[in-house]
């Protein structure tokens, strides 16, 4: 298994500034995931972390307003960009110990809540 | 778009109760069947990864089944506690990703 930490918890933005969110994971993990939950809607994948190189983004989200860093496989950062009040949820990063994600139990952190006044 | 639906939205149990959520999603190629259990402020947890039609699996109080056929599982608890209360997720995994369902709210009064 994975224990996964992020960074805040939780904060209040103002409109127009950006957030870091950190992601930790305690072991080695292949692939590693940012999703998030607006108020009222499923968790949903923004983008997949690559070591090394740039994130895989889903459809609706892009590099600018969400840019994701992974320097090495525990660890992975991701940006949200020119706030918001619609970029207020819950922002969760999830990592995986196998090689083929939808068949692997996926890991996650426990959360930053994020509010954009 | 994959939709992965769930059902109830919500649920309020007394303690003791048993009880069964779904979900369901169309019958299509898919890696596995993840069932989450999600309490507030802290991490998803992981209760079953479901692969095969007719699966069923068991983990403490709590079990599952798939039919992949028909396209639904079902999750159950017996005797429901208060630590019971969370938010269960259902997800399909294909590829890379992960479809969450909109996940069945459980309140388990004592």
């Amino acid at each position: 298994s994975a224990v996964i930490s992020q960074k805040p918890s939780r904060d209040i933005c103002q409109r127009g500034t950006s957030l870091t969110i950190q992601c930790q994971v305690d072991s080695q993990v292949t692939m590693m995931f940012w999703y998030r939950q607006q108020p009222g809607q499923s968790l949903t994948l923004i983008a997949t972390a690559n070591q090394g190189s740039e994130a895989t983004y889903e459809s609706g989200f892009v590099i600018d307003k969400f840019p994701i860093s992974r320097p090495n496989l525990t660890f992975s950062t991701l940006t949200v960009s020119n706030m918001s009040p619609e970029d207020s949820s819950i922002y969760l990063c999830s990592g995986g110990l196998g090689v083929t994600p939808g068949a692997d139990t996926q890991y996650f952190g426990p959360g930053t809540r994020l509010t954009v006044l | 778009i994959l939709n992965v639906e769930q059902s109830p939205q919500s649920l309020h149990v007394q303690e003791g109760d048993s009880t069964n959520f779904t979900c369901s999603f169309p019958s299509s190629n898919f890696y596995a069947l993840h069932w989450y259990r999600w309490e507030t402020a802290k991490s998803p947890e992981a209760l079953f990864v479901m692969t095969l039609n007719g699966d069923e699996k068991k983990k403490g109080r709590i079990s599952a089944t798939l039919n992949t056929k028909e396209g639904y599982s079902y999750l159950y608890i017996k005797g429901s506690q208060p630590e019971d209360s969370a938010t269960y997720l259902c997800a399909l995994g294909y590829g890379q990703n992960f479809v969450f369902g909109p996940g069945t709210r459980l309140s388990v009064l004592p």
